[in-house]
C-alpha cells in the first residue's frame, strides 16, 4: 500500500474551515484515499472516502487532485468535538489498514 | 445495533501471565480485524477475520499470540507469557461483506493492556 504523508499538527478556529492536506505520490491506480479520525481514547472512526472523484459526505468533503498525488480532507465547519488525530490511508479494497501517525487536529475556541 | 464492543475495557496483568481479549462485531458484518496501538502511534494492523477463517497475520503477531473467530461471529486475541512491551491499546473492528466496504470499518473502544 502506497505511503502517505501529513503534518504533524494543525489548529483551526472553532466554526471555520479545517483543511487537512495529505500527500501520496506513490498512489496507484486501484487504490482509494480514505480518511479516518481518532478521538482522545476512542477507536478511530471512517469520515470518507475516494478514488478520483470529490466526494462530500455529512461529515465532511473529501478533495483529490486531478493526479491523485494529493488530497485534502475539508471539515467546513469545525467544532471543539472535531478535535481528533486525522489520519489519511491510501488502500485498495483489501481491508487491510496501513495508518500513519496523522494530523492532530486542534480546534480553538 | 450497538456497535462493536470489546471486552474488557482495561486489564492489568504480570509479566509472564496470559491474557485473552473478546470483541463482538457488527451483526451482520463478516469481516473482523484486530489492530494494536501504543501510545502516540497510530493503529498497526494485526490480523483479520472473513467469517471465521484467518486470512492474514501481521509479522508483528509473534507465536505468543493468538486469535481465534469460531463461529465467525465473536472473535478472542489471546497472549501468551505477556511481556512489558505488549502493553498497548488493541482495537477490534468490523466490516461489511462487499469488497468496496472493506475498508469502512467500524471500530470498537479497544481494550487497554498494562503489563507490569
Amino acid at each position: 500500500d502506497a505511503k502517505t504523508t501529513q503534518p504533524p499538527s494543525m489548529d483551526c478556529a472553532e466554526g471555520r474551515a479545517a483543511n487537512l492536506p495529505c500527500n501520496h505520490s506513490t498512489i496507484s491506480g486501484n487504490e482509494y484515499v480514505y480518511w479516518y479520525r481518532q478521538i482522545h481514547s476512542q477507536g478511530p472512526q471512517y469520515i470518507i472516502h475516494g478514488l478520483k472523484n470529490n466526494e462530500t459526505n455529512e461529515m465532511a468533503s473529501l478533495i483529490i487532485t486531478e493526479d491523485r498525488k494529493s488530497s485534502t480532507l475539508i471539515l467546513p465547519h469545525a467544532t471543539l468535538r472535531d478535535t481528533a488525530v486525522y489520519y489519511c490511508i491510501v488502500s485498495s479494497n483489501t481491508g487491510k489498514l496501513i495508518f500513519g501517525q496523522g494530523t492532530t487536529l486542534q480546534v480553538k475556541p | 445495533d450497538t456497535g462493536v464492543s470489546q471486552d474488557p475495557r482495561h486489564k492489568i496483568t504480570k509479566r509472564g501471565q496470559n491474557v485473552t481479549f473478546r470483541c463482538d462485531p457488527i451483526s451482520e458484518h463478516n469481516r473482523l480485524y484486530w489492530y494494536r496501538q501504543t501510545l502516540g502511534q497510530g493503529p498497526e494492523f494485526l490480523t483479520y477475520f472473513q467469517n471465521e477463517a484467518q486470512l492474514e497475520k501481521s509479522r508483528l503477531l509473534s507465536d505468543r499470540f493468538s486469535a481465534e473467530r469460531p463461529k465467525g461471529s465473536f472473535s478472542t486475541l489471546e497472549i501468551q507469557r505477556t511481556e512489558q512491551g505488549d502493553s498497548a491499546m488493541y482495537l477490534c473492528a468490523s466490516s461489511g461483506r462487499t469488497a468496496s466496504s472493506y475498508n469502512e470499518q467500524f471500530f470498537g473502544p479497544g481494550t487497554r493492556l498494562t503489563v507490569l
